[in-house]
């Protein structure tokens, strides 16, 4: 079962724009967690909020949380040809562990040169 | 993907056959899983392990079972290959149980024939 979903699907931006994915879940959560996988690569995890967090930082990326709403989204500033790749949320469930880390079907972001 | 190595990287099987997927950290870390990637399923978690010797099902377990002798290996086996389970095999580990993000191998890419 997917918890997240990400959208959209698929974004296409030209390089230093900025990017802006989205993740709705269903049920509360003890944290989100945004991954970014390469082609043919393994997950890469980004940045990690909890459910008291509203926004986070971490370089060119910041995440915002709203659990009135049950959703998260990931901004991605000045793009680079090599931001390119596919980004996933995840939830870990309010009363559950990390066993039940809840993988969306992610959104594919391609930043043209 | 530094600190945790998969292998075999590609494997071609034949249906029926038993599959035994390695997964080996030099992280520490004490818990460790195994996902498979699949097209429109996103990632699901097939086993887990808390621990040496400790271990249970995921959301995809059947046709699956896994053994921890070791902190650093975690092994996945097939019992008998099934055209169902062509897919790719990520093993991730965590410091702990709901508070870390995921350290991910590189995957391994089955297919069954």
């Amino acid at each position: 079962s997917q918890q997240g979903e990400e959208d959209p699907q698929a974004l296409s931006i030209q390089e230093g724009e900025n990017a802006t994915m989205n993740c709705s879940y269903k049920t509360s959560i003890n944290n989100l967690q945004w991954y970014r996988q390469n082609s043919g690569r393994g997950l890469v995890h980004l940045i990690l909020i909890r459910s008291n967090e509203r926004e986070k930082h971490s370089g060119r990326l910041r995440v915002t949380l709203d659990t009135s709403k049950k959703s998260s989204s990931l901004l991605i500033t000045a793009s680079r040809a090599a931001d390119t790749a596919s980004y996933f949320c995840a939830t870990v469930p309010l009363w559950g562990s990390a066993r039940q880390l809840t993988f969306g079907s992610g959104t594919q972001l391609t930043v043209l040169p | 993907d530094a600190g945790i190595t998969q292998s075999p990287r590609h494997k071609v099987t034949e249906t029926g056959t038993p599959v035994t997927l390695r997964c080996h950290q030099t992280e520490n870390h004490r818990y460790m899983y195994w996902y498979r990637q699949d097209p429109g399923h996103g990632l699901r978690l097939i086993h887990y392990s808390y621990g040496v010797k400790d271990t249970d099902k995921g959301e995809v377990s059947d046709g699956y079972s896994v053994s921890r002798s070791k902190t650093e290996d975690f092994l996945l086996t097939l019992e008998s290959a099934t055209s169902s389970q062509t897919s790719v095999y990520f093993c991730a580990t965590s410091t702990s149980d709901r508070e870390d993000g995921y350290t991910f191998g590189s995957g391994t890419r089955l297919t069954v024939v």
